[in-house]
């Protein structure tokens, strides 16, 4: 397996809602990435995780709430977003620094 | 301030021109240099990756990249280009410590057939 696989692809929630975007990987990469991509701008860091524990948070607001239950898995946790928090958000995982990111496609986040 | 260049914003070729666009990087040390696609819609995909050896590095789908490490450079190359190399493409430093990507502005290709 050599996929990061994302779901939902699509969301749509409003401002009051909570939901989570969750990304899986199996192929033993111990690092773990959050990046949010606006239209035809670079992917902003977010979040890392490595081993399993939080690395480095971008001051992120506290609406969007990471997780690794773990080394396969990452969560998004989304709570009292706002429509320019609509984007797409991109999960990647790495093994070290040779062989770059595995990108997973994506939820395509809108917020109503 | 450390950062990636990319400074070609939005570059037009008719098919069967040649393609090169530019990657500048001002970090210190060993890094890793990386090239990604971003097809219309569709997530991001590695083209090609340098990290030691023979400079030139050739990826998928015809692109080729030289790091010129006096120039902290990587530009990305294509003898021809087709229509369907329309997309978003990104180049990546990362650092030879810690595992975190430093990511160019991008730059949007339009192949016109």
């Amino acid at each position: 397996d050599t996929e990061v696989t994302q779901t939902p692809k699509h969301l749509v929630m409003g401002m009051t809602n909570k939901k989570s975007l969750k990304c899986e990987q199996h192929m033993g990469h111990r690092a773990m990435y959050w990046y949010k991509q606006k239209a035809k701008k670079p992917p902003e860091l977010m979040f890392v995780y490595s081993y399993e524990k939080l690395s480095i948070n971008e001051s992120v607001p506290s609406r969007f709430s990471p997780e690794c239950p773990n080394s396969s898995l990452l969560n998004l946790h989304l709570h009292a977003l706002q429509p320019e928090d609509s984007a797409l958000y991109l999960c990647a995982s790495s093994a070290d620094q040779k062989h770059g990111y595995t990108f997973g496609s994506g939820t395509r986040l809108t917020v109503v | 301030a450390q950062s990636v260049s990319q400074h070609n914003h939005h570059v037009i070729l008719s098919e069967a021109a040649s393609l090169e666009l530019g990657c500048n990087y001002s970090y210190g040390g060993t890094v890793n240099l990386f090239w990604y696609v971003q097809y219309p819609g569709q997530h991001l995909q590695l083209l090609l990756k340098y990290f030691s050896g023979d400079p030139l590095v050739k990826g998928i789908k015809g692109f080729e990249a030289e790091f010129i490490k006096s120039k902290f450079s990587f530009n990305l190359r294509k003898p021809s280009v087709q229509w369907s190399d329309t997309a978003e493409y990104f180049c990546a430093v990362m650092k030879n410590t810690g595992n975190q990507f430093y990511f160019g502005t991008g730059t949007s290709l339009t192949v016109i057939p």
